[in-house]
């Protein structure tokens, strides 16, 4: 099982720039999730989605959009980059009863100039 | 609201000492609480985690973990670190009542072995 995948690995955007970068999982999970890391500051949530055709805001969702195209994939878009939006995103999956732990993909590292 | 903090930036123990990594939490209602490990350039990997149950839970690569209620922790143990325990560890929560379905990350410890 390739359990959670993400493309790209790396991007550098400019400023007003647009991206989506994707994520799809294989261990039929209802919950996916995106996340942005930065030093010192843990992981920190942008949006959610509990199940096909739901999402949801998280901590730090401007600037962000984000589409449950099926149960699988769970994309990402930044509209129009900025330098704050240099960071590593992480997307992940879980199921939302029994074990619900997370399962992480790789990691897309965005620079924004 | 949910909240999880690890008081510790950084934890540098000897190869073959106990290792132990902090956490405590706040969270509506029972927690569900996770501990996950990241290697550089990688994602997160899954360790251990307590849902209900014993208080002392075990996980991947000799990792254990105590649940205690009344202080609202959950510390991460390892009776002998070893060099390759080194790595950045993070300290969840999942709500069960509001924020239903959302992480809190806690900002990570690095922990650091020297041989």
């Amino acid at each position: 099982n390739a359990g959670v995948t993400q493309t790209p690995k790396f991007q550098v955007l400019k400023t007003g720039q647009s991206m989506t970068l994707q994520c799809a999982q294989d261990m039929n999970h209802n919950s996916m999730y995106w996340y942005r890391q930065d030093p010192g500051m843990g992981l920190r949530l942008i949006y959610y989605s509990a199940s096909e055709g739901t999402t949801d805001k998280g901590e730090v969702p401007n600037g962000y959009n984000v589409s449950r195209l099926n149960k699988r994939e769970f994309s990402l878009r930044l509209e129009s980059a900025a330098p704050s939006q240099t960071s590593v995103y992480f997307c992940a999956s879980s199921e939302n009863r029994g074990s619900y732990e997370q399962y992480f993909g790789p990691g897309t590292r965005l620079t924004v100039t | 609201a949910q909240s999880v903090a690890q008081p510790e930036d950084q934890v540098n123990v000897a190869e073959g000492n106990p290792l132990t990594v902090k956490c405590t939490y706040s969270v509506s209602g029972n927690p569900y609480l996770f501990w996950y490990v990241q290697y550089p350039n990688r994602g997160l990997q899954f360790l251990l985690k307590y849902i209900t149950g014993d208080n002392l839970v075990k996980g991947s690569y000799g990792f254990e973990a105590e649940f205690n209620k009344s202080q609202t922790s959950f510390h991460l143990k390892k009776p002998s670190a070893l060099v390759s325990d080194s790595a950045l560890y993070f300290c969840a929560v999942r709500g069960t009542t509001d924020s239903w379905g959302k992480f809190q990350f806690g900002a990570g410890t690095q922990v650091v072995v020297t041989p």
